[in-house]
C-alpha cells in the first residue's frame, strides 16, 4: 500500500535557525496537506498543495510539492518557540479516498 | 462552533472490556475518519465513511468496528480491548476524501491494562 516517509524524526534548533522537514511518498499524490500539533493537542491543517511544482508561502513557512507530485517540503525560516510541535504531512494516492500521514517530524526549539 | 467532539477524552479498559468512542461533527461534513497515534507512527487510519450507512477499512482495522447512522455520528467500537490498542485516538471530518481540509477532534487517550 502507499507509504510516506519524513525525514527527521526529530530536529531540534535553536531560537533564530532555520528548519525544513521532508516528505516523500511511494506512489504519486494527487493533493499533499501539512498539519501541526501542538503537545498534548490535535493535528491542525495548515495547507493544502495540489499542483505540481507548486510552492505556497504563510509568513515564515514555505510548502513546496514536487515536479513528480510523489515529495513535498515545508521550510521554517527563523524559527520561533511559538514553532514548536509535530509537522505532519498527509496524502492522498489517486486511487484511493484516504489520506496517509507520514510518522510526523518533532520540531524543538530552543529559546 | 463546535466542530468535531470526540468523548470520552482520557479511558482505562481491563483486558477483555468493550466500549465505544463518541465522534460527533456539526459542519455537515460527509467525510469522517479515526486515526491512532503511537509514538513514533504518526497517524495511521483505523476505518472511515465517506457518508451516512457507508464506512470502509483504513491501515489498522483489526479489532475495530465502525458505523454511519447519520451524518454527523461516527462511533468506534472496541470489542474486546487488547494493550496494543493503547493509544491516542483522534476523529477528523472534512468536506470530502483527503481533498479539503481535515478536522481534528480533540483525541481520546485510552490505556489498556
Amino acid at each position: 500500500g502507499q507509504q510516506v516517509m519524513q525525514i527527521p524524526q526529530y530536529q531540534h534548533v535553536q531560537e533564530g535557525e532555520d528548519f525544513t522537514t521532508y516528505c516523500n511518498s511511494s506512489t504519486t499524490l494527487s493533493n499533499i496537506q501539512w498539519y501541526k500539533q501542538r503537545p498534548g493537542g490535535h493535528p491542525v491543517f495548515l495547507i493544502q498543495l495540489v499542483k505540481s511544482g507548486e510552492v505556497k508561502k504563510q509568513k515564515r513557512l514555505t510548502f513546496q510539492f514536487g515536479e513528480a507530485k510523489k515529495n513535498s517540503s515545508l521550510h521554517i525560516t527563523a524559527t520561533q518557540t511559538t514553532d514548536v510541535g509535530t509537522y505532519f504531512c498527509a496524502g492522498q494516492n489517486t486511487g484511493r479516498r484516504a489520506l496517509t500521514f507520514g510518522s510526523g517530524t518533532r520540531l524543538q526549539v530552543q529559546p | 462552533n463546535a466542530g468535531v467532539t470526540q468523548t470520552p477524552k482520557f479511558q482505562v479498559l481491563k483486558t477483555g472490556q468493550s466500549m465505544t468512542l463518541q465522534c460527533a461533527q456539526d459542519m455537515n461534513h460527509e467525510y469522517m475518519s479515526w486515526y491512532r497515534q503511537d509514538p513514533g507512527m504518526g497517524l495511521r487510519l483505523i476505518h472511515y465513511s465517506v457518508g451516512a450507512g457507508i464506512t470502509d477499512q483504513g491501515e489498522v482495522p483489526n479489532g475495530y468496528n465502525v458505523s454511519r447512522s447519520t451524518t454527523e455520528d461516527f462511533p468506534l467500537r472496541l470489542l474486546s480491548a487488547a494493550p496494543s490498542q493503547t493509544s491516542v485516538y483522534f476523529c477528523a471530518s472534512s468536506y470530502s476524501a483527503g481533498q479539503t481540509e481535515a478536522f481534528f477532534g480533540q483525541g481520546t487517550r485510552l490505556t489498556v491494562v
